[in-house]
């Protein structure tokens, strides 16, 4: 399976933008690039995915590299519920599985 | 509310016990997995099925037992409880559609053996 490599942590301000990097240098032309978040005590959430392109939905926006060797999870405006740990993962085409990482943890100040 | 639906949501077993963690969807979904998370990092992947009757190991297999009668209910059998389970346990459930759709979470069962 394609890696991905995050920072360990992050912190923003509230209200501020956060750009969260991903590094995966070995992906393939059929790995999608996807992101989850996990708030404290809770479930993994899907956030958004993208292929090549960029793509926005009401909860984030995701900055493709043009070679597809990193990508950016971009939060607008950061808000006190955004704090948690945030994954970036590859998913090949067919392929159900989910591989974590120990992913970023953001955490957003008042 | 659709979802995925985790029973319990905490219990405490004694090394040896066994017992089930349920799992249940409401959405129609044909992939469905089961990922535990120890403290401090990510979730891994136990056992998966992409459809009634048909499952798989994932990562972490051993002391685990599913099976997948029906589309909506996904149960985890824990055979004989040992404190090295002891974590957090959780179902998620997909769409088969490949990659194009995301994963919906349970809430989590957090178990402790002692």
């Amino acid at each position: 399976d394609a890696k991905t490599t995050q920072p360990n942590s992050m912190e923003s301000n509230e209200e501020e933008p956060v750009h969260l990097p991903c590094n995966h240098s070995t992906i393939s032309g059929t790995d999608y690039i996807h992101w989850y978040r996990q708030l404290p005590s809770q479930g993994p959430e899907y956030v958004i995915h993208g292929l090549t392109s960029n793509v926005n939905n009401r909860m984030a926006s995701l900055a493709i590299a043009e070679d597809r060797k990193s990508s950016t999870l971009i939060l607008h405006r950061a808000t006190l519920r955004d704090a948690a740990v945030y994954y970036c993962i590859l998913r090949d085409l067919g392929d159900y599985k989910l591989s974590f990482g120990a992913g970023t943890t953001v955490t957003v100040r008042a | 509310n659709a979802g995925v639906t985790q029973t319990p949501k905490f219990q405490v077993l004694k090394t040896g016990q066994s017992m089930t963690l349920q799992c249940a969807q409401d959405m129609n979904h044909e992939y469905m997995s089961w990922y535990r998370q120890d403290p401090g990092m990510g979730l891994r992947l136990i056992h998966y099925s992409v459809g009634a009757g048909i499952t798989d190991q994932g990562e972490v297999p051993n002391g685990y037992n599913v099976s997948r009668s029906t589309t909506e209910d996904f149960p985890l059998r824990l055979l004989s409880a040992a404190p090295s389970q002891t974590s957090v346990y959780f179902c998620a459930s997909t769409l088969k559609g490949g990659v194009t759709y995301g994963y919906t979470f349970g809430s989590g069962t957090r178990l402790t053996v002692v």
